[in-house]
């Protein structure tokens, strides 16, 4: 699986949009970019994945280069609820050989 | 809403002491995952399965054992506690089918070896 790159801290007022850049450099052609979240020390929660296509769910947007070497997700109107750490993943989508392995993230700090 | 188990919750357990943390998920999910997490650090990932039967060692290397008999239990067990392995670990698992293959987490198990 592709390695990622993310700043390793960002802070965001309460009510802007919070924007997460990640590189990805080396993204195969089969890999899907995922994002997760994990609030305090609880299990990480998955928020939204996609391939070439920006891609948009209740929670986020993603919108990834066309290039597909860096993507960013995007939290439109973030709340003090959403800090917490943010990774980044790149990984096959289905294939079996596939670990789910995680980076150091980015710790997103929503201020008031 | 996320049917993946473990128990218990939180453990402490004198060293010397063989435990098992427990793992179950009811989504028929082939693929199965164990990480280990000190506060405030990253997520490790010790071990895997791609299903019954299939286990393999993760990133970072672990005393710890996995089994992988029926689908939807991925038991994990350390045969002699020690201090060192005082940590909180996760349990994950995610399908193979189609586009949803997004990993679901446990709320995990915090152990404490004394």
């Amino acid at each position: 699986d592709a390695k990622t790159t993310q700043p390793p801290s960002m802070d965001c007022a309460e009510g802007r949009a919070a924007n997460l850049p990640c590189n990805h450099s080396t993204i195969s052609g089969n890999e899907y970019v995922y994002w997760y979240r994990q609030i305090h020390s609880q299990g990480p929660q998955y928020i939204i994945h996609g391939l070439k296509n920006n891609e948009t769910n209740e929670m986020a947007s993603l919108i990834i280069t066309e290039d597909r070497k860096s993507s960013t997700l995007i939290l439109p109107h973030a709340t003090l609820r959403d800090t917490a750490v943010y990774y980044c993943i790149v990984r096959v989508g289905a294939g079996t050989a596939s670990k789910l392995t995680f980076g150091t993230g980015t710790r997103l700090q929503v201020t008031l | 809403e996320a049917d993946i188990y473990q128990t218990p919750r939180y453990l402490v357990i004198g060293t010397g002491k063989k435990i098992t943390l427990e793992c179950s998920q009811t989504m028929g999910h082939d693929k199965m995952y164990w990480y280990q997490q000190d506060p405030g650090m990253e997520l490790h990932l010790i071990h895997y399965s791609y299903g019954v039967n299939s286990t393999e060692k993760g990133d970072l290397s672990s005393e710890s054992t996995v089994s992988r008999i029926r689908t939807e239990h991925f038991p994990l067990t350390l045969e002699s506690a020690r201090p060192s392995h005082t940590s909180q670990y996760l349990c994950a698992s995610s399908g193979t089918q189609g586009w949803r293959t997004e990993a679901f987490f446990g709320q995990g198990t915090r152990l404490t070896v004394v």
